[in-house]
């Protein structure tokens, strides 16, 4: 069955240091997104890119992320300068098209920011 | 703004007893609904989605859930409960492509011998 990959599956990273969280969409999927969550918290949506654009963005994707799909398969989140409070784990997910179906998700990246 | 709310943070079931997780949405149009598992250090495993048509869905691993538009609710049930069904309950909420998932806080279900 196809599925979302992501690496790696644990970071740890100074503070203000650049990182860069990676995935692998389902191969015919359109729509890839990012979600967030903090440690005992709930799943909080990021970003979701079609495209090859940011679709839609929340509050929490401020300026220190971005994302890009480099090439036809990848599709990265980057925090600029990392801080304490971005320690999460970070879920990729994507979805087949517009129309709208289930997301599917990749298995996170922990992210410990020290 | 779209909102869910899963009213327990906790539940202890007994294994082989019946199971109800509660989800209550906040949604301007109709609405997609989901849950989503959990077990420890893992990612979100679909178990059922409600798009339209009959408010009753199944999903896998013995879940079901009902569409109740009157009280805005997507309650999870199932109907014996195994020692793997520990784990964290997510329902969520969503639209069309782009705009994302809006998750409930999750309800942690313990289950006891």
């Amino acid at each position: 069955e196809p599925e979302v990959t992501q690496t790696p599956s644990h970071q740890v990273t100074q503070m203000g240091q650049e990182v860069i969280l990676r995935c692998v969409p389902i191969s015919n999927h359109l729509y890839f997104y990012w979600y967030r969550q903090i440690l005992g918290q709930k799943v909080e949506f990021l970003v979701s890119f079609y495209n090859n654009e940011i679709s839609e963005k929340s509050e929490i994707f401020d300026d220190q992320f971005s994302v890009e799909r480099p090439d036809g398969s990848n599709f990265t989140l980057k925090i600029r300068s990392t801080k304490l409070e971005d320690s999460a784990m970070y879920f990729c997910a994507s979805t087949p098209g517009s129309g709208y179906t289930e997301a599917f998700f990749g298995q996170g990246t922990r992210l410990t920011v020290v | 703004a779209q909102s869910v709310t899963q009213p327990d943070i906790h539940i202890t079931v007994s294994e082989g007893a019946s199971l109800e997780l509660r989800c209550n949405y906040s949604y301007g149009a109709t609405p997609y609904l989901f849950w989503y598992v959990q077990s420890p250090g893992q990612g979100l495993q679909l178990l059922l989605k409600y798009f339209s048509g009959d408010t009753l869905v199944q999903g896998i691993k013995g879940f079901e859930a009902e569409f109740k538009r009157s009280q805005s609710s997507f309650n999870l049930r199932k109907p014996s409960v195994h020692w793997s069904d520990a784990a964290e309950y997510f329902c969520a909420v969503g639209g069309r492509g782009a705009d994302g998932l809006t998750f409930g806080k999750g309800t942690h279900l313990i289950i006891q011998p």
